[in-house]
């Protein structure tokens, strides 16, 4: 079982729609959660992290923490087409590099 | 916020020598840098951990004689792929944590082996 799963996708959603996109980790211990956002031969950007349980807004962006399900997800809202990139999904296990999933490739359609 | 800024950002060299690339935390202090290296359309790979002042730390299965890493102060930390092959060609990008946890990105560094 990989340490942090996510789907590869491409996960397809029209303009100004609400994008969802999930994350599922193994290890019970991880502490804090980022998502990152990588445009294609571009290294990834920071998009938000999440330490609670439950939602943090920012902006068009929400992440939701589940730790007793080992669920991250992050929703983006009005969805447009330069939201269109793979989304990382990245845990902190207490190992001072985070691991990350291997992306989830979102499209928007104009 | 926080920066992390790498150089140079593409590099096309021969096969036999070497490329070093460079990670500097802009305005904060990185005791810890980590280098990743990404394949085209795959995920990123964690190579090693570089730690200021002492050796770097590698991840299984890559060779510490091949690529080396020295981090000689808070603020920079240098990757050297030694006598580069294409098989090396890659998309290398360091990053660091700030104080608060959060792991900011370089903009990555191409490197084209001929």
């Amino acid at each position: 079982q990989k340490e942090v799963e996510q789907n590869s996708g491409p996960l397809s959603v029209p303009e100004g729609a609400i994008a969802s996109l999930n994350c599922t980790y193994s290890d019970r211990g991880s502490q804090s959660f980022f998502w990152y956002r990588q445009y294609s031969g571009k290294s990834p950007e920071l998009i938000m992290f999440i330490y609670s349980n439950g939602d943090k807004e920012d902006g068009r962006f929400t992440a939701q923490l589940n730790k007793a399900s080992q669920y991250v997800s992050l929703l983006i809202r009005d969805s447009q087409p330069s939201d269109s990139a793979t989304y990382l999904c990245a845990v902190d296990t207490g190992r001072r590099a985070l691991t990350f999933g291997s992306g989830t490739r979102l499209q928007v359609q104009p | 916020g926080a920066v992390v800024s790498q150089h140079p950002s593409r590099v096309i060299c021969k096969s036999g020598t070497s490329v070093k690339i460079e990670c500097r935390s802009l305005d904060f202090q990185a005791t810890t840098m980590f280098w990743y290296r990404q394949f085209p359309k795959k995920s990123l790979m964690l190579m090693a951990t570089s730690n200021e002042g002492s050796k770097a730390t590698y991840e299984q299965g890559v060779e510490k004689d091949k690529f080396l890493i020295n981090h000689a102060s808070l603020t920079l930390s240098t990757l050297t792929v030694t006598s580069a092959h294409p098989e090396d060609s890659s998309f290398y990008i360091c990053s660091a944590r700030t104080g608060g946890g959060e792991l900011f990105f370089g903009e990555g560094s191409r490197l084209t082996v001929l």
